[in-house]
């Protein structure tokens, strides 16, 4: 039972041009949601986050927007970049700081030259 | 210091070996985590501690023993381990009350390879 689901393994985007990565969730009680980057041989690093009073959140290149009604968030990287190459897992919580987290299963982000 | 640290980087073991992981954080987090990532999958949860106290436990089989010495180290014991236990293991923390900001910050993992 996925309850934290990222639809689209892989996604390969063009050099300066916006990123898009999805998510969707089935669990109503998730009320905050988080955005892992993940290299090879690494952990995952936190990027940015949204709690559900919240419809968007924005830190420089990386904007999450949340659209409750449907269950999903989306991750937008604007401009992309060829650092940005990596997996990307969303995750969600039953609470801010509720120590569980649901994590999707991941996009693959290719940033081509 | 801002990171999380953790030892070995690999570790290969028979079914028969006893070893230890170990995980490391000094930036006052009071919630320790390990989880195991096999690939293609996402990272799930196997034990929590919070302020040195196991608070979550997800029915993880008792060949994996977490141990909580003090609120920076957070240690994984492993004996009698079956080679699908082969797996990225990756330790987290998190700050906890005032200065939570939601999120857990993960270390590089260790990549066990059980023969």
């Amino acid at each position: 039972d996925q309850q934290v689901k990222q639809n689209s393994p892989s996604l390969s985007v063009q050099e300066g041009r916006i990123s898009i990565l999805n998510c969707d969730y089935t669990n109503s009680m998730f009320d905050y949601f988080l955005w892992y980057k993940k290299y090879p041989a690494e952990g995952p690093t936190f990027l940015i986050s949204i709690s559900s009073i919240k419809d968007k959140n924005e830190d420089g290149r990386f904007t999450v927007f949340l659209n409750k009604s449907a269950k999903h968030l989306s991750l937008h990287i604007v401009p992309s970049q060829p650092g940005d190459s990596a997996v990307y897992f969303c995750a969600a919580s039953a609470g801010f700081g509720n120590e569980k987290l649901t994590f999707g299963t991941g996009t693959r982000l290719t940033i081509i030259p | 210091d801002t990171e999380v640290t953790q030892t070995p980087k690999h570790l290969v073991m028979g079914m028969t070996n006893k070893k230890s992981l170990k995980c490391e954080q000094h930036m006052g987090h009071r919630a320790m985590y390990w989880y195991k990532q096999k690939a293609k999958k996402p990272p799930e949860l196997m034990f929590v501690y919070s302020y040195e106290k196991l608070s979550i436990n997800e029915s993880v089989p008792s060949r994996f023993s977490p141990e909580c010495p003090n609120s920076s180290l957070l240690n994984l014991h492993l004996h009698a381990l079956q080679p699908e236990d082969s797996a990225l293991y990756l330790c987290a923390s998190s700050p906890k009350g005032v200065a939570d900001t939601g999120a857990q910050y993960f270390g590089p993992g260790t990549r066990l390879l059980v023969l």
